[in-house]
């Protein structure tokens, strides 16, 4: 089955800074990458996907790369905010060809500020 | 606020009892997901049904079972409950069953202490 992992486990970064979170997934043939956004308290919301005719996809200061030859995928963070504090998780299809989802273990973003 | 719904929001009981958790998916999606997650674990896929019927199976133990209903909401039964069920439980929908455009929408969670 799929398997997804994704670095760091934690990252704390200042305002305005940018953030990278990055993932890697080990089925070739998975073609759907989802990023969440969980905070405390509350199930992940999708903030971001891409699917695997694009290498970049951009929604306003978020952004998510991807390499379908090295197998791995990336969310950008530009100008972070307090406000984008929150664990992060990754995702990748599985090969069941019912888009169940396999995640990663996700990292906690901290933005001071 | 995703429009998906779940009960309770939490729920405390003591090992070797039994509980439903119940999903209502968003207006007009078919398919219904459960996940758990804990802390060791991360998020773990658990089951999915589209339109009633069971599409996939994940790591969700014997013990474990769920439904959907004609009305597409959806149930998740743990039975003889374990310290180790102690997690978060999510329901999540989408509107169609498989392919790689079924964007999924996560429910506020179940929070389950096993005692």
């Amino acid at each position: 089955g799929e398997n997804v992992e994704q670095h760091p486990s934690t990252l704390s970064v200042q305002e305005g800074d940018s953030a990278v979170i990055k993932c890697t997934y080990s089925d070739s043939a998975s073609n759907y990458f989802p990023w969440y956004k969980q905070e405390l308290g509350k199930g992940p919301q999708l903030i971001i996907d891409i699917r695997s005719n694009v290498g970049e996809k951009k929604d306003q200061r978020i952004a998510v790369t991807l390499n379908k030859t090295a197998k791995h995928f990336s969310l950008h963070i530009t100008e972070t905010q307090p406000e984008d504090s929150a664990v992060y998780f990754c995702a990748a299809t599985s090969n069941s060809g019912y888009s169940t989802l396999t995640f990663g273990k996700g990292t906690m973003l901290l933005v001071s500020p | 606020d995703s429009g998906v719904t779940q009960t309770p929001k939490h729920l405390i009981t003591a090992t070797g009892q039994r509980v439903t958790l119940r999903c209502s998916p968003r207006s007009g999606d078919l398919s219904v997901y459960w996940y758990q997650q804990s802390l060791d674990q991360g998020l773990q896929f658990l089951i999915q049904y589209y339109n009633g019927e069971e599409r996939a199976k994940g790591n969700i133990l014997e013990r474990f079972s769920a439904q959907q209903f004609p009305d597409l909401h959806s149930e998740l039964n743990l039975s003889s409950l374990e310290l180790g069920d102690s997690a978060l439980y999510f329901c999540a929908s989408s509107v169609v069953g498989g392919g790689p455009t079924s964007e999924q929408f996560f429910g506020p969670g179940t929070r389950l202490t096993v005692l």
